[in-house]
């Protein structure tokens, strides 16, 4: 398979605790995005790459969230003291960046975080 | 910042009847993209449209972008039980990150 693959596909966490997610995109997509969504609603963006950059940040991370891609290849999200109000479906999507014909993005499956 | 509104939130038909769902946004958009999302998946890219008036077709969907590039719909003639699913339409203000839509939720009764 060749699509956007995510890892953990669910996740189960008790208040307080760090969670991690991995994403790895297609493999020459240089673009990898992060979005949250929650029940009834579009995807919210939360961060994205080009490469190894971190190019843009949304308002909606805060400091309790990190992401990183440190070769450029696959990401992580990490949440730190997690909250009940983060619980959500964590998207990944990647793209070939803007200057191709078409960029769309690719979705992976995402990770579905409950923090009880 | 950017909005992207989409309406309607929610829409009922009999299988055989159309289906059309609005999007507007507060700016100008560079290009609009369209998105299905089947319940309990993820977001399927359907089309980009990228020029003032486009009008673009797959099959029984038509998809168009308003001459200004603040509005766009896509139009489902004779639905089928296929198409249920979430549709989002999604805008950058520039080339980058989307913003979605909040989805229009098409639901198709045999």
């Amino acid at each position: 398979d060749t699509g956007v693959s995510q890892d953990p596909r669910h996740k189960i966490t008790k208040r307080g605790q760090n969670v991690t997610f991995r994403c790895d995109p297609i493999s020459e997509h240089n673009r990898l995005y992060w979005y949250r969504q929650t029940l009834g609603q579009g995807p919210e963006f939360l961060t994205y790459f080009q490469n190894e950059a971190q190019l843009e940040k949304s308002r909606l991370l805060s400091d309790r969230f990190s992401a990183e891609r440190p070769k450029g290849s696959f990401s992580t999200l990490e949440i730190q003291r997690t909250e009940q109000g983060d619980s959500a479906m964590y998207l990944c999507a990647s793209s070939l960046a803007p200057g191709h014909l078409s960029y769309e993005q690719y979705f992976g499956p995402g990770t579905r975080l409950t923090v009880t | 910042g950017q909005q992207v509104m989409q309406i309607p939130q929610y829409q009922h038909v009999q299988e055989g009847e159309d289906f059309t769902t609005y999007c507007n946004s507060s700016t100008t958009l560079s290009n609009i993209q369209w998105y299905k999302q089947r319940p309990g998946g993820h977001p399927v890219f359907l089309i980009q449209l990228v020029k003032s008036g486009e009008v673009k077709k797959q099959k029984r969907l038509t998809f168009q972008f308003g001459e200004a590039k603040k509005n766009s719909s896509l139009h489902i003639t004779a639905t089928q039980t296929t198409d249920v699913g979430t549709y989002f339409c999604a805008g950058p203000p520039s080339y980058g990150k989307l913003t979605f839509g909040q989805g229009t939720i098409l639901t198709v009764h045999p």
